[in-house]
């Protein structure tokens, strides 16, 4: 079974780096994610494609401070120079057979 | 601009039905997949439904087939989800996004609330 799994909650300061992850199920290592963030009282919003071999193609206006890459099954999202409007949600998302899954959702703060 | 904006949402007793609709502009709407993801008050991003292009392929999550149906009207640039016999459990925020694979551009979201 396709599941995509993430950490509840990370935490950062202000102007420092964070990496997220997103860990895909026993068989989906080749699979690509997409990665969204929705930040408090929003709409998700778009911010990359990212493939097993660690490529990855942003979103329209996605600032650089957005990378992504991968190991096995995992894929990351880093974020660096974290600024204050970078606290949100961030949510994996990939597809399976006639359906889309998501991860549960990382909650980062930034302090 | 890419935008879809989303409306019908509101107050619904168990049982009843809704149509949401998500009214697209900035980009050629016919040839682009679409789906329906909801998230409940708290809770994360659960897929609901998709449809094709063209509207002539359509999938559901197991919890709403049977109940939800998804439809577009490439002509008015419009994606529906036609939702019946609601339970409480269908209360969450319905956004519809744009892509086949991987959701390129989300819409801002409108509130279903299933209460008697």
């Amino acid at each position: 079974q396709l599941v995509l799994t993430q950490s509840p909650s990370a935490s950062a300061s202000l102007g420092a780096s964070v990496k997220l992850t997103c860990t895909l199920s026993s068989g989906h290592s080749s699979y690509a994610i997409a990665w969204h963030q929705q930040q408090p009282e929003k709409g998700p919003r778009y911010l990359m494609k990212l493939n097993s071999d660690g490529s990855h193609s942003k979103g329209d206006g996605i600032p650089d401070r957005f990378s992504g890459s991968s190991s096995g099954a995992e894929r990351y999202l880093t974020i660096s120079s974290l600024q204050s409007e970078d606290e949100a949600d961030y949510y994996c998302q990939t597809w399976g057979t006639g359906s889309l899954v998501f991860g549960g959702g990382t909650k980062l703060t930034v302090l | 601009e890419v935008q879809l904006v989303e409306s019908g949402g509101g107050l619904v007793q168990p049982g009843g039905s809704l149509r949401l609709s998500c009214a697209a502009s900035g980009f050629t709407f016919s040839s682009y997949w679409m789906h329906w993801v909801r998230q409940a008050p708290g809770k994360g991003l659960v897929w609901v439904s998709r449809i094709n292009s063209d509207g002539s392929s359509t999938s559901y999550a197991d919890s709403v087939k049977g109940r939800f149906t998804i439809s577009r009207d490439n002509a008015k640039n419009t994606l529906y989800l036609q939702m019946n016999s609601l339970r409480a459990e269908d209360t969450a925020v319905y956004y519809c996004a744009r892509g086949r694979e991987l959701l390129s551009r989300w819409g801002q979201g409108t509130l279903v609330t299933v209460s008697s």
